[in-house]
Formats: structure tokens, C-alpha cells, sequence
């Protein structure tokens, strides 16, 4: 089944603790990207990667980084979480930024305290 | 228009009844624009991409049609049932960079 993979789906963590959402997908895309998705601000998107080794910051990128080995995974890491970051996240995925629609993983509630 | 807009943000529309919302985005430098359901609880789902001026498409009762000259489309849907109701997203890739720009979206409610 063609499909965005997203762990955890929710997360409890403390401020400080390094942590990683991971995001895995088997459809041979290009385009992978994060959201975050707050009340009354939609859905933000946080980093993207056009390609295997090709990142880009998006419009909220400040306390994450990402990375993109191989084509299919794009974890999205927290060094130092704070309770600002505390959110619901979305891995997406598209064949091109362009042409195709996302799909999406199932998304990560993380609460940091 | 410097980013992707939809209105109106929440609307209910008796069972049955037929509506329609907007989204509007910037028409300089058009490249692609998508719709997408977003169930509570669920991830969003593509419902179009479209990327033509004059562009219509359709999935059952809901279409959507596409000006990219004046930058918007409407999403229509006909004989609303309790399913429908859901958040409806529109985003537009930037052709400046590589983002993919969402509308904050509608939510749709339907009264039984």
C-alpha cells in the first residue's frame, strides 16, 4: 500500500531532550516536507527537501533540522525541545512539488513540558 | 494577493443544500493548485490538483474550478451529506522557492 509512515503518533517529552519523529514513504517521491499544525495559524511548513540530499528551510524552521540520506526517509529532530515547539506535526509527501498532490503521514502529536 | 487565502473559515450548510468556498492565492508566477479534505482526527487527502487557467475537475458531488489569471478557485459541493463535513485546504506551490504554501482552510460543518 502507497503510504506516508510517520512514528511516533504522539509524544510526551521534557524541555531539553533531544528527540526524532521519523517519516518513511514507498512511493519513490521527490518532494517530502513538515508541517506544523496550530490552532488558528493552519497548517506551517517547517522544512522540505526537493531531493536525496537537497534541504530547505520553510516558513518555521527555527529548533528543527532535518535530513535526507536516501530518498524515502526525512526525520525531523528537536535538539533541544521547548514548549513552543509543542504541536501536532505532518510528514508529506509528493512525486513533485508541482504536479502531484501530498500525501500524508498520520501525524505526530508532541506535547513538550 | 501575497499568500494563499481561503474564506469563509467555518460554514454550515443544511444537509441536502448545495455551497461552494474560495481560495485565493497569487496569480503572478502560477503553478499548480491543490485541494485537500481533512477529516477530524485523519491526515488531510488530495482531493485535485490543478494547474490550467480554466481548469475543472470533479470527484462525485464536489468539483472545483481554477482562474489563475485573476487567482482563485471555488470548490463546490452539490447535495451536501453529513460526511462532507470535514476542513477543506487549498495550497499553492511558490515558484520563487520551493515551498508549498497552505490556506489556514474552511470547515465545513453540514446540519442534519
Amino acid at each position: 500500500e502507497a503510504q506516508v509512515t510517520q512514528n511516533p503518533r504522539y509524544l510526551i517529552t521534557v524541555t531539553g531532550k533531544k528527540l526524532t519523529v521519523t517519516c518513511s514513504q514507498n512511493m519513490n517521491h521527490e518532494y517530502m516536507s513538515w508541517y506544523r499544525q496550530d490552532p488558528g495559524l493552519g497548517l506551517r511548513q517547517i522544512y522540505y527537501s526537493m531531493n536525496v540530499e537537497v534541504t530547505d528551510k520553510g516558513d518555521v524552521p527555527e529548533g528543527y533540522k532535518v535530513s535526507r540520506k536516501e530518498k524515502r526517509n526525512f526525520p525531523l529532530i528537536l535538539e533541544s525541545p521547548s514548549p513552543n515547539q509543542t504541536s501536532l506535526y505532518f510528514c508529506a509527501s509528493s512525486l513533485n512539488r508541482q504536479s502531484g498532490g501530498y500525501t500524508f503521514g498520520s501525524g505526530t502529536r508532541l506535547t513538550v513540558v | 494577493i501575497l499568500n494563499v487565502e481561503q474564506s469563509p473559515q467555518s460554514l454550515h450548510v443544511q444537509e441536502g443544500d448545495s455551497t461552494n468556498f474560495t481560495c485565493s492565492f497569487p496569480s503572478s508566477n502560477f503553478y499548480a493548485l491543490h485541494w485537500y479534505r481533512w477529516e477530524t482526527a485523519k491526515s488531510p487527502e488530495a482531493l485535485f490538483v490543478m494547474t490550467l487557467n480554466g481548469d475543472e475537475k470533479k470527484k462525485g458531488r464536489i468539483s472545483a474550478t481554477l482562474n489563475t489569471k485573476e487567482g482563485y478557485s471555488y470548490l463546490y459541493i452539490k447535495g451536501s451529506q453529513p460526511e462532507d463535513s470535514a476542513t477543506y485546504l487549498c495550497a499553492s506551490p511558490r515558484l520563487r522557492d520551493d515551498k508549498i504554501i497552505f490556506g489556514k482552510g474552511t470547515r465545513l460543518h453540514i446540519l442534519p
